[in-house]
């Protein structure tokens, strides 16, 4: 399964942008990057998703670095309903499973 | 947008008796539907890959006798906890997929 690293928790404040960084050095190269975010005791929310390019939806942006082995979610105007847990997904050759790791958590300070 | 509708939303249940868990796909049909499991303060993990009309596929570890999962039509997926234990206390999480992945509301589970 393709790994991948997030900060264990980050912080912002209401109304700033917030860059949440994924290391996923070993997806392969057809693997979209999946976001998901988790608010407490509901199931998992998609966010965004992209392969190469970067992506723009009414939620957040996806930027993707050139060589795939990162990207960043970018929450552009953090509020307070934005708080929970995000995760970095990447696709898994193709197979249809969802892999989650430990995810970043947000806290978003009013 | 597609919905997956998981039933019940909570469950108390007495140690080694069965707790079944339903998960629906309200407005698009799914023959394949994933189901996790989460503790507290961890993330999720994948027990396994409900297929219709077909044996669900396991991930290592997950013992396919004590958690039976049905999927007898394309909208319907069931996961029973047979024999509980405190220990399988959890909230255990559905999932479908459309053009995205779209997750249950969750079950906890809490084996007394």
């Amino acid at each position: 399964d393709a790994k991948t690293t997030q900060p264990n928790s980050m912080e912002s404040n209401e109304e700033e942008p917030v860059h949440l960084p994924c290391n996923h050095s070993t997806i392969s190269g057809t693997d979209y990057i999946h976001w998901y975010r988790q608010l407490p005791s509901q199931g998992p929310e998609y966010v965004i998703h992209g392969l190469t390019s970067n992506v723009n939806n009414r939620m957040a942006s996806l930027a993707i670095a050139e060589d795939r082995k990162s990207s960043t979610l970018i929450l552009h105007r953090a509020t307070l309903r934005d708080a929970a847990v995000y995760y970095c997904i990447p696709g898994q050759g193709g197979s249809e499973k969802l892999v989650f790791g430990k995810g970043t958590k947000l806290t978003v300070n009013p | 947008g597609a919905v997956v509708s998981q039933h019940p939303s909570w469950v108390i249940c007495k140690s080694g008796t069965s707790v079944k868990i339903e998960c629906r796909s309200l407005d698009f049909q799914a023959t394949t539907m994933f189901w996790y499991r989460q503790f507290p303060k961890q993330s999720l993990m994948l027990m396994a890959t409900s297929n219709e009309g077909s044996k669900a596929t396991y991930e290592q570890g997950v013992e396919k006798d004590k958690f039976l999962i049905n999927h007898a039509s394309l909208t319907l997926s069931t996961l029973t906890v047979t024999s509980a234990h405190p220990e399988d206390s959890s909230f255990y999480i559905c999932s479908a997929k459309v053009l995205s992945y779209t997750f249950g509301s969750g079950t906890r589970l809490t084996v007394v």
